[in-house]
């Protein structure tokens, strides 16, 4: 059910404390992506992955990390580098098939409060 | 530089009165325009794109070049289509990423 699958759904963190959140997707779609989703400021690009063992930075890329060593995983980490961590994360997915509509598939989200 | 405005944070209507929900952007080239939203306690999720010139849960929204905007608009607002809207752009490289705009609030009061 649902096809893209992120966890924690909530997660406390204290200052100075890496945090790994994960996207699994079993929706064999090739591009993944992660959002960071503040009030008043919309969704805003962290990182996106095509294909498997390639990522590119988004407009907002300073402070995560990410890796893409499985079609089916985007984990997302947020280093202690992130000035303001605090946020709702979406990880979403594409598919470059024939017949794509260019949409993206949206998991649920993760909210990050650092304490 | 890509850019999607939407102006207004809320909207607030009554039950069966018009809505537009306004968005604009900025980009140079051919872009495609996305409409998303996010109802309460659920995922994020495509409501329509100026490609397929349809309309959904009555909804529409035109592609104007000129004044570079694609404004969402329902002749007659139900209570649920409260929700958050997210009008998006996807510019013409092959990435797939989308440029968000801001995010309207839609309240619909009965």
């Amino acid at each position: 059910d649902g096809g893209i699958t992120q966890s924690p759904k909530y997660l406390f963190r204290k200052e100075g404390q890496n945090v790994t959140l994960s996207c699994e997707q079993n929706l064999n779609h090739d591009a993944m992506y992660w959002y960071r989703q503040d009030p008043g400021q919309g969704l805003r690009l962290i990182y996106y992955s095509q294909i498997v063992n390639d990522f590119q930075k988004g407009d907002i890329a300073e402070g995560y990390s990410v890796s893409r060593e499985k079609k089916e995983s985007f984990p997302l980490t947020v280093t202690s580098a992130q000035k303001n961590p605090t946020a709702f994360y979406l990880c979403a997915t594409r598919s470059w098939t024939s017949g794509n509509t260019g949409e993206l598939f949206f998991g649920e989200g993760s909210r990050l409060t650092v304490l | 530089a890509q850019r999607v405005t939407q102006p207004e944070k809320l909207l607030s209507v009554f039950k069966g009165a018009p809505v537009e929900l306004k968005c604009n952007y900025s980009y140079s080239g051919s872009p495609e325009l996305f409409w998303y939203v996010q109802y309460s306690r659920q995922r994020l999720q495509l409501l329509l794109r100026h490609i397929s010139r349809e309309s959904i849960k009555g909804f529409t929204a035109d592609l104007n070049k000129g004044e570079t905007s694609f404004h969402l608009k329902k002749p007659f607002a139900q209570e649920e289509d409260s929700a958050m809207y997210y009008c998006a752009l996807r510019g013409s490289s092959n990435t797939g990423k989308l440029i968000f705009g801001q995010g309207t609030t839609l309240q619909v009061k009965p």
